[in-house]
């Protein structure tokens, strides 16, 4: 099994652009979730989702969209990138409500 | 204000000493406590889960505690290696519905030679 994977790695972008975080997972899992990570501060919730045509928004939901078609992807969308989505973006999932998460590698965004 | 506090938040020990990392909670209702382990550049990896019910669980050097009474946990990390110089982080799910898990910033830990 691939786990979770995350692409890109890295991304530039200018303030104003979109774009998509690609987010797949092959363990079967129903609960995705998409995170940022800012230095000095614990991973944020942005949009979590429990099965396929499921989503909700989490804590910092502004400026993101998601959407779930499969179970199998959790794609998360930029609508107009600004510097302060600067961030290490971490997708993760897992079977149940109670079970553990399986994090990505992430994806490193600079907007300029 | 951040649930889930954690403490120190940073740590520098010598190769083969023992440490411990503390967790303090105020999310509720509580379902579990989960610590994490993330290497730098890498996703966070669960090392232990702690249930109401448990005091004390244990994964190879890990050693997790919680007190539910006090709403703490601590990790305890014996003989330390190199390999354990990461951020460890402390995450609280809260029960029904999704849940939704509120994350501690973390502690780091450098070991050194």
């Amino acid at each position: 099994n691939a786990g979770v994977t995350q692409t890109p790695k890295f991304q530039v972008l200018k303030t104003g652009q979109s774009m998509t975080l690609q987010c797949a997972q092959d363990m079967n899992h129903e609960y995705m979730s998409w995170y940022r990570q800012d230095p000095g501060m614990g991973l944020r919730l942005i949009h979590y989702s429990v099965g396929a045509g499921i989503t909700d928004q989490g804590e910092v939901p502004n400026g993101y969209n998601v959407s779930r078609s499969t179970t199998e992807d959790f794609p998360l969308r930029l609508l107009s990138a600004a510097p302060s989505q600067t961030s290490v973006y971490f997708c993760a999932s897992r079977y149940g409500p109670g079970d553990p998460q399986y994090f990505g590698p992430g994806t490193r965004l600079l907007v300029l | 204000k951040n649930q889930v506090e954690q403490s120190p938040q940073s740590l520098i020990i010598l190769e083969g000493k023992n440490c411990t990392l503390q967790c303090n909670y105020t999310v509720s209702p509580f379902s579990n406590l989960r610590w994490y382990k993330q290497d730098t550049g890498r996703g966070p990896v669960s090392l232990t889960i702690m249930t109401f019910s448990e005091n004390t669980k244990s994964n190879g050097r890990y050693t997790a505690t919680l007190d539910a009474d006090t709403k703490q946990s601590s990790l305890h990390i014996t003989a330390s290696q190199l390999s354990d110089s990461a951020s460890y982080i402390c995450v609280v799910y809260k029960s029904g519905g999704s849940y939704i898990p509120t994350f501690g910033r973390g502690t780091s830990l450098i070991v050194h030679p």
